[in-house]
């Protein structure tokens, strides 16, 4: 089946470590995103990509890195200059690169910093 | 500032009843996307429904249906026949064909009574 997989679901850093979340599609989709939720707010653009090679940055977008070496894949870095980023993480793709047709999303990740 | 509000913090409702969750948006855009998204337990997102600005027609999808009024910029979300289900967070979102992103509000959480 497509979908969106996100490794590892639950994920533990230590201050001043980085992290690298995973996250892989099948559905042949031109677009990546990459949010943060955090407890009653909405989502957060970390960064997104909507081709190969290219990235942009989002609303909040320090202290993360990412790359697009290929479509299938949109891996997300938490750096040691994020601050606070004990948060759940979603990642999604989308058909088009505009994303007028809505976005599938990965079942996410919870980072928690010991 | 394109910003969407959801006034309902949390709603709930007896199952097989109707209940309605509110959204109004923020936007000086005439081309636009509206989507609600139903995020479960699981944390996994899920898109409802869509409804693209320019058509007048409300989107329809099984149960879930939408009142969308322009003028007033308000894209509510009715479910009718509520099932046990249907609860989960509701996120109401936009984009704007002048950017990539999607603007989330806050979420409703819906419970369903048994």
């Amino acid at each position: 089946d497509g979908g969106i997989t996100q490794s590892p679901k639950y994920l533990f850093r230590k201050e001043g470590q980085n992290v690298t979340l995973s996250c892989e599609q099948n559905l042949n989709h031109d677009a990546m995103y990459w949010y943060r939720q955090d407890p009653g707010q909405g989502l957060r653009l970390i960064y997104y990509s909507q081709i190969v090679n290219d990235f942009q940055k989002g609303d909040i977008a320090e202290g993360y890195s990412v790359s697009r070496e290929k479509k299938e894949s949109f891996p997300l870095t938490v750096t040691s200059a994020q601050k606070n980023p004990t948060a759940f993480y979603l990642c999604a793709s989308s058909i088009s690169r505009t994303g007028n047709y809505g976005y599938t999303f990965g079942s996410g990740t919870r980072l928690t910093v010991v | 500032a394109q910003t969407v509000t959801q006034s309902q913090p949390e709603m709930s409702v007896q199952e097989a009843e109707t209940v309605t969750l509110s959204c109004t948006y923020d936007t000086s855009e005439s081309d636009y996307y509206l989507f609600w998204y139903k995020q479960p337990p699981s944390r996994q997102m899920i898109l409802v429904i869509r409804q693209e600005a320019y058509k007048q027609q409300n989107a329809t999808e099984n149960r879930f249906s939408v009142n969308f009024q322009k003028a007033a910029k308000s894209f509510s979300l009715k479910i009718s026949d509520s099932q046990l289900g249907d609860a989960a967070m509701y996120f109401c979102a936009y984009r704007v064909d002048s950017n990539y992103q999607l603007i989330w509000g806050a979420g409703t959480k819906l419970i369903i009574k048994p």
